[in-house]
């Protein structure tokens, strides 16, 4: 099985500064990274996929990089939206193998 | 548009059994990878099962052999049937559209539906 680890738990970041969400993978995913954002009581939303390819309708201050086992999601300007709980997700071995991330929590500094 | 909506949820003694049932809009069921993913009260997103386009099914090791992941193209409906419930499988259930055609990201999410297996 292929382990996804995110880092931090945490992050604590002012508005208008800039955040960087770190994903790994136990084994080479190539370029099959998706993210998403989940805020309270709401269904996750697909942000990134492809590792670095912006889904629709998604600002540009969201951007993904990174292949086969390291990954980031930066987020360039903080908006009050963005603090929210983020997940990577790893589609390469599909299925029966589709391991997401612990989450990492994205809160205001 | 493409809406996923989710209903059958609810409260449920251990060892019972519930239906889950997912209508889905703006594209048919079988023309997708489908699948459930749920998550426990605060904690993160685990993948529960998968129906491919030509209708094989997976399952996670969690729930093999108690739930079974089914459609009704007729309906355009996706299903979950679960059976021997047990408290650990307490959790909002999400029904979602897998992207692509040949398995990709989950590009929709349906609003989700609350299981909770108590005495």
């Amino acid at each position: 099985e292929i382990v996804m680890t995110q880092s931090p738990a945490t992050l604590s970041v002012s508005p208008g500064e800039r955040a960087t969400l770190s994903c790994r993978a136990s084994q080479s995913v190539s370029s099959n990274l998706a993210w998403y954002q989940q805020k309270p009581g709401q269904a996750p939303r697909l942000l990134i996929y492809g590792a670095s390819i912006r889904a629709t309708g998604i600002p540009a201050r969201f951007s993904g990089s990174g292949s086969g086992t390291e990954f980031t999601l930066t987020i360039s300007i903080l908006q009050s939206e963005d603090f929210a709980v983020y997940y990577c997700q790893q589609y390469n071995k599909w299925p029966p193998q589709v391991t997401f991330g612990q989450g990492t929590r994205l809160e205001i500094k | 548009e493409v809406q996923l909506v989710e209903s059958g949820g609810g409260l449920i003694q251990p060892g019972g059994s519930l239906r889950l049932s997912c209508a889905a809009s703006g594209f048919t069921v079988s023309s997708n990878y489908m699948s459930w993913v749920r998550q426990a009260p605060g904690k993160g997103l685990e993948w529960v099962s998968l129906i491919f386009t030509g209708g094989s099914t997976y399952y996670a090791d969690s729930v093999k052999g108690r739930f079974t992941i089914s459609r009704d193209i007729s309906k355009n409906t996706l299903y979950l049937q679960m059976n021997s419930l047990r408290a650990e499988d307490t959790a909002v259930y999400y029904c979602a559209r897998v992207g692509g055609s040949n398995g990709g990201p989950i590009d929709y999410w349906g609003q989700g539906t609350l299981v909770t297996v108590s005495s």
